[in-house]
């Protein structure tokens, strides 16, 4: 089955840094590829998404890019605010069946 | 999108009981899924729920512990059996976008907190 390692599991950085986060998955049929925030309590919601034919994707301050011959995909946030200190998941799925990281806990210190 | 209601949201319960957790979909969708997060980690799916047929069980999880009803489209329980303090999780139910659509963001319930005494 899929797996997906992500990393770093912990992340602190300056408010107005740029934070990033990186995933590897193993099954090459994955080809949807979506990230998640969950604030502590609330569950987890998702800040964009890329799928296999796309190389790159930008909203706002939010990119993300796949390397499909590589097999990871990485999590861009440019100008961090402090609101950006949550917990991001990436995830990999092939028909359905989404797998996540194990989460990388982001702190922007003001 | 879909919205998703979740209940209970918590729960304390002694050891040796079991308590189902419920969760409706405002939209008709073909698969739902649950997940246990223990504090502080991933997202770990513990089955996949289609209407009209039996869940699919992740390894480490068995229907014996963790049976899952799935009525209809829209509805979907989970019970957590025979419990002890290793049940002690958050636990969340999760769909895709729409069923005409393959590979779609997932949208959560708002989870589950159950402990376990």
């Amino acid at each position: 089955g899929e797996n997906v390692e992500q990393h770093p599991s912990t992340l602190s950085v300056q408010e107005g840094d740029s934070a990033v986060i990186k995933c590897t998955y193993s099954d090459s049929a994955s080809n949807y590829f979506p990230w998640y925030k969950q604030e502590l309590g609330k569950r987890p919601q998702l800040i964009i998404d890329i799928r296999s034919n796309v190389g790159e994707k930008k909203d706002q301050r939010i990119a993300v890019t796949l390397n499909k011959t590589a097999k990871h995909f990485s999590l861009h946030i440019t100008e961090t605010q402090p609101e950006d200190s949550a917990v991001y998941f990436c995830a990999a799925s092939r028909y359905n069946d989404m797998r996540f990281g194990a989460g990388t806990r982001l702190t922007v210190k003001p | 999108s879909a919205v998703i209601s979740q209940k209970p949201s918590r729960d304390i319960c002694q050891r040796g009981t079991s308590l189902t957790i419920q969760c409706q979909v405002d939209s008709q969708v073909t698969m739902m899924f649950w997940y246990r997060q223990q504090p502080g980690q991933s997202l770990t799916l513990i089955a996949t729920a289609n209407q009209g047929s039996e869940a699919t069980y992740e390894s480490g999880f068995v229907i014996d512990k963790f049976p899952i009803s799935r009525p209809n489209l829209t509805f979907s329980t989970l019970t957590v059996s025979n419990m002890s303090p290793e049940d002690s999780s958050i636990y969340l139910c999760s769909v895709e976008g729409p069923s005409d659509r393959l590979n779609t963001e997932a949208f959560f319930g708002q989870g589950t907190r159950l402990t376990v005494v």
